[in-house]
């Protein structure tokens, strides 16, 4: 079965160090997201991408946020200079069609610990 | 400002009960919502997905119904079993973003 895979599983980094979280959407998705859930909390929107631009994006993603989608399989997340409040689990996703139409279907996560 | 609301916040019941659980949402104008399953340290795994102009949709022992002019989603688990201890979320599907509750965690005792 088709499934997201997100790289690393978990990384620890230094605050101020620049941190990219890799995702592989499912191969024949054309929108991708990124999630963020701190511990105890909410799962939260960041960014939405199709066509290699940003579609939609929330207050969270500031300038320190970028995304990418370097070839045709990956989709990255850049934090530019880590801060200890970036410390949570990031979930990629992707989906079919155009959003709103469809189910999304979510990576395992990353860890990002910023020490 | 659309806001998810998920009530309990815990729940244990003995195996075997059928159980409900509960999301609510403050703006009537979604897409969709969507129920997930989150088990500890893992990913989130989509259980169920209701259109907005759909009132149900169930899979195997799951059965999620939508009263969008409520801003009302139930998740009815039958027959639950301990595989079924997980946290639940639901999320609606909000000017092309999920905006998700806090999740409901479900403890079924063997």
């Amino acid at each position: 079965e088709p499934e997201v895979t997100q790289t690393p599983s978990h990384q620890v980094t230094q605050m101020g160090q620049e941190v990219i979280l890799r995702c592989v959407p499912i191969s024949n998705h054309l929108y991708f997201y990124w999630y963020r859930q701190i511990l105890g909390q909410k799962v939260e929107f960041l960014v939405s991408f199709y066509n290699n631009e940003i579609s939609e994006k929330s207050e969270i993603f500031d300038d320190q946020f970028s995304v990418e989608r370097p070839d045709g399989s990956n989709f990255t997340l850049k934090i530019r200079s880590t801060k200890l409040e970036d410390s949570a689990m990031y979930f990629c996703a992707s989906t079919e069609g155009r959003p709103n139409t469809g189910e999304l279907f979510f990576g395992e996560g990353s860890r990002l610990t910023v020490l | 400002k659309q806001e998810v609301t998920q009530i309990p916040a815990a729940l244990s019941v003995p195996e075997g009960e059928n159980l409900v659980l509960n999301c609510s949402f403050t703006d009537s104008a979604i897409y969709n919502l969507q129920w997930f399953r989150q088990d500890p340290g893992k990913g989130l795994t989509s259980l169920l997905l209701i259109q907005s102009s759909q009132r149900e949709q169930t899979s195997g022992r799951l059965n999620a119904s939508l009263d969008k002019s409520s801003g009302r989603s139930t998740l009815y688990i039958a027959a639950s079993q301990p595989g079924d201890s997980a946290t639940y979320l639901c999320a609606v599907d909000s000017n092309y973003q999920l905006i998700w509750g806090a999740g409901t965690k479900l403890i079924i005792k063997p």
